[in-house]
């Protein structure tokens, strides 16, 4: 079984300073990683994911993402946060392979930009 | 655009009550999934379904049953609702990989009273 902890529930930081979202997962099997955003009344959608290949993986409104096999990590960052950044972003994991495999998410961390 | 649509935003229903959440997906996947969303517990699956009929329970499906009668459509089921089932309830769809994105809908804050 797969596991996500982002020990971080909350992070407030000010507009235009960078900011990095912690995810750490455990495994006992290859897996793919994900990071979700939920805007505030929305559902989830997906900010990037790793698949393969590159351990720095770019995704949408200027986000990245570092895979680090040998410490079980998937930090999230961001250079430059903008207030519409304020949202909650969930950490996810799937093992690989298999077409029945499912997610499993942290507890999320709420991300409070202000000015 | 890809869509995943849920019957309701917001519903509220007394205890002991059926309460049927509908979701339907418009991007024939293969894969649909609900999950409860609660504050400091994340995104817990209930209920997942692979095809057509086939359902798999997920960490936490005490409380739940789901229908998958067309491919679209799939229908989470609390049978007799109960206060501690008060939550926000998520759906989502992805296509038969697992490298596939996965799209949610838009959620359904259920409360029981």
């Amino acid at each position: 079984a797969q596991s996500v902890t982002q020990l971080d529930s909350q992070v407030p930081v000010f507009e235009e300073a960078p900011v990095e979202l912690r995810c750490n997962y455990s495994s006992s099997v290859s897996v793919y990683l994900f990071w979700y955003v939920q805007y505030p009344n929305q559902g989830l959608q997906l900010l990037l994911k790793y698949l393969s290949g590159s351990t720095l993986v770019k995704g949408i409104n200027g986000f990245e993402a570092e895979f680090n096999k040998s410490q079980t990590s998937f930090h999230l960052r961001k250079p430059s946060v903008h207030i519409s950044d304020t949202a909650e972003y969930f950490c996810a994991v799937s093992r690989t392979g298999g077409t029945a495999s499912k997610l499993t998410f942290g507890t999320g961390t709420r991300l409070q930009v202000t000015l | 655009d890809v869509k995943v649509t849920q019957s309701s935003r917001y519903l509220v229903k007394r205890t002991g009550e059926k309460v049927f959440l509908e979701c339907v997906q418009d991007m024939d996947h293969e894969n649909m999934f609900w999950y409860r969303q609660d504050p400091g517990l994340g995104l817990r699956l209930i209920y997942f379904s692979y095809d057509v009929k086939m359902k798999e329970k997920g960490d936490i499906p005490e409380g739940y049953s789901v229908s998958r009668e067309k491919k679209e459509r799939f229908s989470l089921i609390l049978e007799s609702a109960s206060t501690n089932q008060t939550s926000m309830y998520l759906c989502a769809s992805r296509g038969a990989a697992s490298t596939d994105t996965q799209y949610f809908g838009p959620g359904t804050r259920l409360t029981v009273l």
